[in-house]
């Protein structure tokens, strides 16, 4: 059973920067995983921010980025904002017509 | 505007069934494949099912394969879930979005719809 991994929670700083991460159990993520990342607040539907790795998504600001660090996808959000506080969620494309939902990370802006 | 309607959610008893509906509009539903996710209260995001745009390939997400059946009406702009032997743990928002293009490459959902509750409670 592949599990894909993200941090709980995380906390920035208004203005600051944050990486959040999206790994595998087992083995590393790459481009070919084609992860894609999405922003939902509480009792809203998700909103697609990055997709193939590090394409954002019509009318997403560009203090919002995507990466593989390591062996992981990676959103970056530069300058902070406090309506970033948000739940932060990647996938992964596992091939053969099946995606795999991590966990979920939920930032705080504070 | 992209417009995914959900509907057909509602409480229904262990073993029983529950078909879901997707109206799209805002762009041409024939040209893009479609996906159903789901999220039970309190917790994050499962994929559960895609469609490609002719409806020839559908997959499933191993939780629900054998119990749900995805489809869709091209001439109703129309996408559907059928949940069968439904379980507890399948209370969740379900949500449809779209895919860009008629296959599931280059493998994202670009647009949600708002959600429908299914509860499964005797």
């Amino acid at each position: 059973q592949t599990v894909v991994t993200q941090e709980p929670s995380f906390s920035v700083s208004p203005g600051g920067t944050v990486t959040l991460t999206c790994g595998l159990s087992s083995g590393s993520v790459s481009t070919s995983y084609y992860p894609s990342w999405y922003q939902q607040t509480p009792g809203q539907a998700p909103r697609t921010l990055i997709y193939s790795t590090n394409t954002r998504s019509f009318g997403v600001p560009d203090r919002f980025s995507g990466s593989i660090l390591g062996n992981k996808a990676a959103l970056t959000i530069t300058g902070a904002q406090a309506d970033d506080e948000s739940d932060y969620y990647c996938v992964l494309y596992m091939g053969s017509g099946i995606w795999v939902f991590g966990g979920g990370t939920k930032l705080t802006v504070l | 505007e992209v417009q995914l309607l959900e509907s057909g959610g509602g409480l229904v008893q262990p073993g029983g069934s529950l078909s879901l509906s997707c109206a799209a509009s805002g762009f041409t539903f024939v040209n893009c494949a479609m996906t159903w996710v789901r999220q039970a209260p309190g917790k994050g995001l499962e994929w559960v099912s895609v469609i490609n745009a002719s409806g020839g390939s559908r997959f499933y997400a191993d939780s629900v394969k054998g119990r749900f059946t995805i489809s869709r009406d091209n001439s109703k702009n129309t996408l559907y879930l059928q949940m069968n032997s439904l379980r507890v743990e399948d209370t969740a928002v379900y949500y449809c979005a779209k895919l860009p293009f008629l296959e599931l490459s280059p493998y994202y959902f670009d647009y949600w719809g708002q959600g429908t509750l299914v509860t499964v409670s005797s």
